[in-house]
């Protein structure tokens, strides 16, 4: 029961802007949206959240949409370092409890 | 900083016995737990959530009697794979919410769990 919807892979250039889309049409209007990636064998990196506004931090910036339904993940200068499969996903309440669901993520790679 | 430091990173244990794998919360308290399972090439799969005090709630599917998992202070929360198999074998990730309201998830660094 996911609560986020992204596509399987995607391919950039070296140098490029990644643009990774998330679907979230279910989420709430306290629920934050939250961006994750995970290199094999790791634990996910955090790179940025947002509730509503727009945000910005060294790594990435993060857009929402007006109606918060979906979201968009920014690496402005892709490097080869930042393939791995990035997670789209938001904390939300479940029978009086906190879940966070994972979706299938996608799996950026970065091309030299 | 806040951090979530999950230990061991990687057991290998013969089949039939328990692996216990803890994960504590540094400067902060969590007093939520969450746990999952990752096959390999596959994404995280909630297993349980605990709660500080009370007991832990399971996903379906997930049988609370080989997973167990104990949540006895805000700052430690474990899982034991009671009887292990190999089928058992799996990537284990824990992560905890940051207090305060829109925080961000702290994770472990993950336990890779390999069954004889």
């Amino acid at each position: 029961d996911a609560k986020t919807t992204q596509p399987t892979s995607m391919d950039c250039a070296e140098g490029r802007a990644a643009n990774l889309p998330c679907n979230h049409s279910t989420i709430s209007g306290n629920e934050y949206v939250y961006w994750y990636r995970q290199i094999h064998s790791q634990g996910p990196q955090y790179i940025i959240h947002g509730l509503k506004n727009n945000e910005t931090n060294e790594m990435a910036s993060l857009i929402i949409t007006e109606d918060r339904k979906s979201s968009t993940l920014i690496l402005p200068h892709a490097t080869l370092r930042d393939t791995a499969v990035y997670y789209c996903i938001v904390r939300f309440s479940s029978g009086g409890y906190q879940k966070v669901t994972f979706g299938t993520g996608t799996k950026l790679q970065v091309i030299p | 900083g806040a951090v979530v430091s999950q230990h061991p990173s990687w057991v290998i244990c013969k089949s039939g016995t328990s692996v216990k794998i803890e994960c504590r919360s540094l400067d902060f308290q969590a007093t939520t737990m969450f746990w999952y399972r990752q096959f390999p090439k596959q994404s995280l799969m909630l297993m349980a959530t605990s709660n500080e005090g009370s007991k832990a709630t399971y996903e379906q599917g997930v049988e609370k009697d080989k997973f167990l998992i104990n949540h006895a202070s805000l700052t430690l929360s474990t899982l034991t794979v009671t009887s292990a198999h190999p089928e058992d074998s799996s990537f284990y990730i824990c992560s905890a919410p940051g207090t305060g309201f829109g925080e961000k998830l702290f994770f472990g660094s993950g336990t890779q769990l390999s069954v004889l």
